[in-house]
């Protein structure tokens, strides 16, 4: 059973559209962190947001914990965000952390 | 800025031999991970530490062992390697103890068994 989803799995864009990623999870979590992963595999840390919403550039993050969900709001897309885009959150009080399998985004001209 | 670097960058291992993967921190954190991630399944954690000289079992901890000589090291060892071992294998630290912190990662180690 995957703990943690992500929607939808993949999304074509063309440059200037705006990108609208989801995370749910039905684990119990307060931490919720985003990364990209650039085509090649290194990993990036986009917004780290325990709850409500975050901002940074044109990435705007919102968590609702007690609706177990986190969005990821990617704004006036450019062909460079295309990627695998990741939701991981920290799992009950363990130190454990769960990723969801991920958003594949491809940005076209 | 943090820092996690890991080597190899890219290993290629015959079934059976032993392989270690070696992950380096200059962020000053106690926690520090180690992930594979396999097309299908996402990231998930082998084996983590918070502290030098002792390691926890992570969810697929099996075939895997870990090592933590000092803070900034953290090694994962495949005694013997099999062809399921093959996948991209990242390390992370975080600073926080207790509470899930951020994570940084290194570029990642692909590892093919063949």
């Amino acid at each position: 059973e995957q703990q943690v989803q992500q929607s939808p799995a993949s999304l074509v864009l063309q440059e200037g559209e705006n990108a609208e990623l989801q995370c749910s999870f039905s684990i119990f979590t307060n931490q919720v962190q985003w990364f990209y992963q650039r085509p090649g595999g290194r990993l990036v840390s986009l917004l780290y947001n325990p709850s409500g919403t975050k901002q940074s550039g044109r990435l705007t993050s919102t968590t609702v914990i007690k609706e177990r969900r986190s969005s990821l709001h990617i704004s006036s897309s450019q062909i460079t965000d295309s990627g695998t885009y990741l939701c991981a959150m920290e799992q009950g009080n363990t130190d454990k952390v769960v990723f969801g399998t991920g958003t594949r985004l491809q940005v076209s001209p | 800025e943090a820092a996690v670097t890991q080597s190899p960058r890219s290993k290629v291992a015959v079934t059976g031999g032993k392989v270690t993967l070696s992950c380096h921190q200059t962020n000053n954190h106690d926690y520090m991970y180690w992930y594979r991630q396999d097309t299908g399944h996402g990231l998930r954690l082998i084996h983590y530490s918070y502290v030098a000289d002792s390691t926890e079992k992570g969810d697929i901890p099996d075939g895997y062992k870990a090592s933590r000589p000092s803070q900034e090291n953290f090694s994962l060892i495949l005694e013997l390697a099999s062809l399921s071992q093959t996948a991209v294998y990242f390390c992370a630290s975080s600073q926080d103890w207790g509470n899930y912190a951020e994570q940084f990662f290194g570029p990642g180690t692909r590892l093919t068994v063949l």
